[in-house]
């Protein structure tokens, strides 16, 4: 069962912040983020494995509530380079189950 | 290291048509996966691998078959293509799926379009 993502779309200027959702209806044993610009493969961002574990890649992190089967990816200070589409993934098992992604677009 | 590989990049294919898409890695990744792409639907799990030998199904199976005799190669083979399988197609790997703080390797991607 894929995840919910939300927002779907979120529109910045350069400087600002933006938060992204991911909520599951099965309990999770991790959660992934992923980065993906028009035309190329997503990209790896960070991981995390157990509940309020929050990691960090640049000025982009994240935070993993285990009891509500949660996650949220912060951009801070959010640049163009921040533009794409951000998944994420939750594990079940062997099969990792993305989202369907929240289109960010950076504008100076 | 040339990461995951796939290919051809673009392919046309006519209805009923077979082919098969090809991943490759050189990362000595133990799981491999292929998912398909389709707009407002994110990334779909067809079929994974989680070692040489074994493979199983993902969210949406029906109409591709998967192998995986090396560690390095896991094929894609679309059996008797129809236009609902016009996507992109990614292969990715990991290291581990079980082992903790591994993320997935994405090939650059198939696009396919089946008329």
């Amino acid at each position: 069962q894929q995840p919910v993502q939300s927002p779907q779309a979120v529109i910045l200027r350069e400087g600002e912040d933006a938060v992204i959702n991911c909520s599951s209806s099965k309990a999770l044993y991790s959660v992934h983020w992923y980065r993906q610009k028009h035309g190329e493969a997503p990209v790896f961002l960070m991981i995390l494995l157990k509940g309020g574990e929050q990691k960090g890649h640049e000025k982009i992190s994240a935070s993993f509530n285990e009891k509500k089967q949660q996650s949220s990816l912060y951009l801070t200070a959010s640049q163009l380079s921040y533009s794409g589409t951000y998944f994420c993934g939750t594990r079940v098992d062997y099969k990792l189950s993305f989202g369907a992604g929240t289109t960010v677009t950076v504008r100076a | 290291n040339a990461g995951v590989t796939q290919t051809p990049k673009f392919q046309v294919l006519k209805t009923g048509q077979s082919m098969t898409l090809q991943c490759a890695q050189d990362m000595n990744h133990e799981y491999m996966s292929w998912y398909r792409q389709d707009p407002g639907m994110g990334l779909r799990l067809i079929h994974y691998s989680v070692g040489a030998g074994i493979t199983d199904q993902g969210e949406v199976p029906n109409g591709y078959n998967v192998s995986r005799s090396t560690t390095e190669d896991f094929p894609l083979r679309l059996l008797s293509a129809a236009p609902s399988q016009t996507s992109v197609y990614f292969c990715a790997s990991s290291y581990s799926i079980l082992e903790p703080g591994y993320g997935y390797t994405f090939g650059s991607g198939t696009r396919l379009t089946v008329v």
